[in-house]
């Protein structure tokens, strides 16, 4: 089974920040990667597909890259509502496995 | 508007049977991949399975294949995630959710299932 970790698990940032979010597949999935944001209470939301296409209505301050094993979302000029808990999820074939998220806190 | 509206929380007792229920609206029920998705305390994503209402083709996580169960009835547009008998494990919150149209990701979401098991 393919293996996702996220790194870091936890990261404090501030408002207007650029931070970078990064996943590492235990193989290569091309570029069958897709990153979903989640906020307390709420289910998770597609932010991007395909490691770089942003879905549709998503901020375009919310970037994604890479390919083969190692991914990254980055997010340019942090705003209040950016501050969630992220996951990556690989679609390499039927079974989706999601990395454990990062959650990205205010400093 | 695509909508997926979930059954309500549950509280069972470990070795109890369980039937959630993900009613969809807003698109052709058997024209999309829909599935499951488990959210533990601890708030990692687990992906149960998958089925493709049209055929009642069904994928599952090896993790979760045998433990639960995936199904759908077009007549009434709703998927099915059941146990036959629980364990205080499976106490999480769970999600169905759609794939998109080329099942790159879960692009719909329902508001979740908290499921509570306890003696």
């Amino acid at each position: 089974d393919i293996q996702l970790t996220q790194s870091p698990s936890t990261l404090s940032a501030s408002l207007r920040d650029r931070v970078t979010i990064t996943c590492r597949a235990s193989q290569s999935i091309n570029d069958w990667l897709a990153w979903y944001q989640q906020k307390p209470g709420k289910a998770p939301k597609l932010l991007i597909y395909k490691a770089s296409t942003l879905q549709s209505g998503v901020s375009s301050r919310f970037s994604g890259s890479g390919s083969g094993t190692e991914f990254t979302l980055t997010i340019s000029s942090l705003q209040p509502d950016d501050f969630a808990t992220y996951y990556c999820q690989q679609y390499n074939n039927f079974f989706r496995a999601f990395g454990q998220g990062t959650k990205l806190e205010i400093k | 508007e695509v909508q997926l509206v979930q059954s309500g929380a549950e509280v069972k007792k470990p070795g109890e049977s369980l039937n959630l229920s993900c009613k969809v609206s807003g698109y052709v029920f058997s024209s999309r991949w829909i599935g499951w998705v488990r959210q533990t305390p601890e708030k990692r994503l687990e992906w149960l399975g998958i089925i493709w209402p049209g055929d009642s083709d069904t994928r599952y996580s090896p993790s979760f294949e045998g433990q639960v169960t995936i199904s759908a009835d077009e007549s009434i547009d709703t998927a099915y995630l059941q146990w036959s008998s629980l364990k205080a494990s499976d106490s999480a919150m769970y999600y169905c959710a759609r794939y998109d149209s080329r099942g790159y990701g879960f692009e719909y979401w329902g508001r979740g299932t908290l499921v509570t098991v306890s003696s």
